[in-house]
């Protein structure tokens, strides 16, 4: 069955960085595109980023751009968001989903890890 | 950005009766390949987000017939045809027309 676990959560100050990897099973994953959506305490869902199979296409919320990267390891079955520079507000639990592009939406997620910026 | 907004943001309901969340967005969602990338998701407390409807009206793997999609261009409705326990939780439209990809305020269904 699809399972997707992620990790790499944890308090961190603000303007430090933090790499968030998602394992990937029960499906090949090198078939499939990705994202991050996030979840802030209380609050509702914002999707983060999206890479391509291949990862030669990748996309990202104006939100975080230019300060986090995502990437995959398809030998790996692994996908990572690198965030830096992390503000108060990116605040949340992270998750990753794998997406359908012809359906044009992500069919499942994993449970989240969760990510805290506080001094 | 394409602004989702979902009506109401609460709903009581009584089990076994019908209840509808109404997702309204700011432009419409055909894509340009004739495709409407309107899903809707599920989230029950202390879990992730799971799959329901994607397309408008089509139901994910596993997901009970009592959940249904409609809509067009801009105005689409989930229908929950007899309301179980189960179905308590938070309810999300969300588009991927066009990025990036946005989603509803979310629609709270507790039993009455």
């Amino acid at each position: 069955q699809v399972q997707l676990v992620e990790s790499g959560g944890g308090l961190v100050k603000p303007g430090g960085s933090l790499r968030l990897s998602c394992a990937a099973s029960g499906f090949t994953f090198s078939d499939y595109y990705m994202s991050w959506i996030r979840q802030a305490p209380g609050k509702g869902l914002e999707w983060v980023s999206y890479i391509s199979s291949s990862s030669s296409y990748t996309n990202y919320a104006d939100s975080v751009k230019g300060r986090f990267t995502i990437s995959r390891d398809n030998a790996k079955n692994s996908l990572y968001l690198q965030m830096n520079s992390l503000r108060a507000e990116d605040t949340a639990v992270y998750y990753c989903a794998r997406s359908i592009a012809v359906a044009g939406t992500d069919d499942y997620w994993g449970q989240g890890t969760l990510v805290t910026v506080s001094s | 950005d394409i602004v989702m907004t979902q009506t109401p943001l609460s709903s009581p309901v009584t089990l076994g009766q019908p209840a509808s969340i109404s997702c309204r967005s700011s432009q419409s969602l055909v894509h340009s390949d004739g495709n409407t990338y309107l899903s809707w998701l599920q989230q029950r407390p202390g879990q992730p987000p799971r799959l329901l409807i994607y397309k408008i009206s089509n139901r994910f793997s596993g997901v009970p017939d009592r959940f249904s999609g409609s809509g067009a261009g801009t105005d689409f409705t989930l229908k929950i045809s007899r309301v179980e326990a189960e179905d308590v939780g938070v309810y999300y439209c969300t588009q991927a027309t066009q990025f990036p990809y946005t989603f509803g305020q979310g629609t709270k269904l507790e039993i009455k």
